[in-house]
């Protein structure tokens, strides 16, 4: 059982690229999530999914872009990016309504210089 | 203001010593309350889980939640070396695990 996978692991873009993080998940889960990591910040939700076709934002969303076609995957899409999207991302999956079932996936190290 | 609040530390304690830590927040509304342990590298893994007020054992983990104080604790007994890691709070107004709101982490040292 993989869980939530997450690639790529390491990434550097220049500003202005554009870029998807994948997500996927084998445990079936309806809710999944995409958070961004900063020093001394803690985790803050970029947006989530309840079901497929059913996004919403989250606390910090702005330059970023997702969808859910499928249960399993939920990409993220940088528009643009810029420097202060340097950050490590995590994916994470939960049932419904599952508070203590959520998982986390490994991150993604992105750098935009 | 942040709505969570945790003391990043480094926290430095002895093997076998209690480790404490806590949190303190701002929204009364949160309901479900979270410990994640992280190791360097790796995504959050979910320690403790905790609804309302009380405590909540498992282990040499110990979770209390103070609502009227709008405080959690952490409490972790006969401390290893494997412990070291950086630990976070999280919380939720629901129990829909699809947003939850995070502190910034206090990492552990557990030296032998």
């Amino acid at each position: 059982n993989a869980g939530v996978t997450q690639t790529p692991k390491f990434q550097v873009l220049k500003t202005g690229q554009s870029m998807t993080l994948q997500c996927a998940q084998d445990m079936n889960h309806e809710y999944m999530s995409w958070y961004r990591q900063d020093p001394g910040m803690g985790l803050r939700l970029i947006h989530y999914s309840v079901g497929a076709g059913i996004t919403d934002q989250g606390e910090v969303p702005n330059g970023y872009n997702v969808s859910r076609s499928t249960t399993e995957d939920f990409p993220l899409r940088l528009l643009s990016a810029a420097p202060s999207q340097t950050s490590v991302y995590f994916c994470a999956s939960s049932q419904v309504p599952g508070v203590n079932t959520i998982y986390f996936g490994e991150g993604s190290w992105l750098t935009v210089v | 203001q942040k709505e969570v609040e945790q003391d990043p530390g480094p926290l430095s304690v002895p093997e076998g010593a209690i480790v404490s830590l806590n949190c303190t927040y701002s929204n009364s509304a949160f309901q479900y309350f979270m410990w994640y342990r992280q190791y360097s590298r790796k995504g959050p893994e979910l320690l403790m889980y905790t609804y309302s007020s009380g405590n909540k054992e498992d282990g040499r983990f110990t979770a209390q939640v103070d609502k009227s104080s709008k405080y959690i604790s952490l409490f972790i007994r006969d401390s290893q070396p494997s412990d070291s890691a950086t630990y976070l709070c999280a919380m939720s107004l629901k129990a829909a695990g699809n947003k939850l709101t995070f502190g910034g982490g206090t990492r552990v040292l557990v030296k032998p």
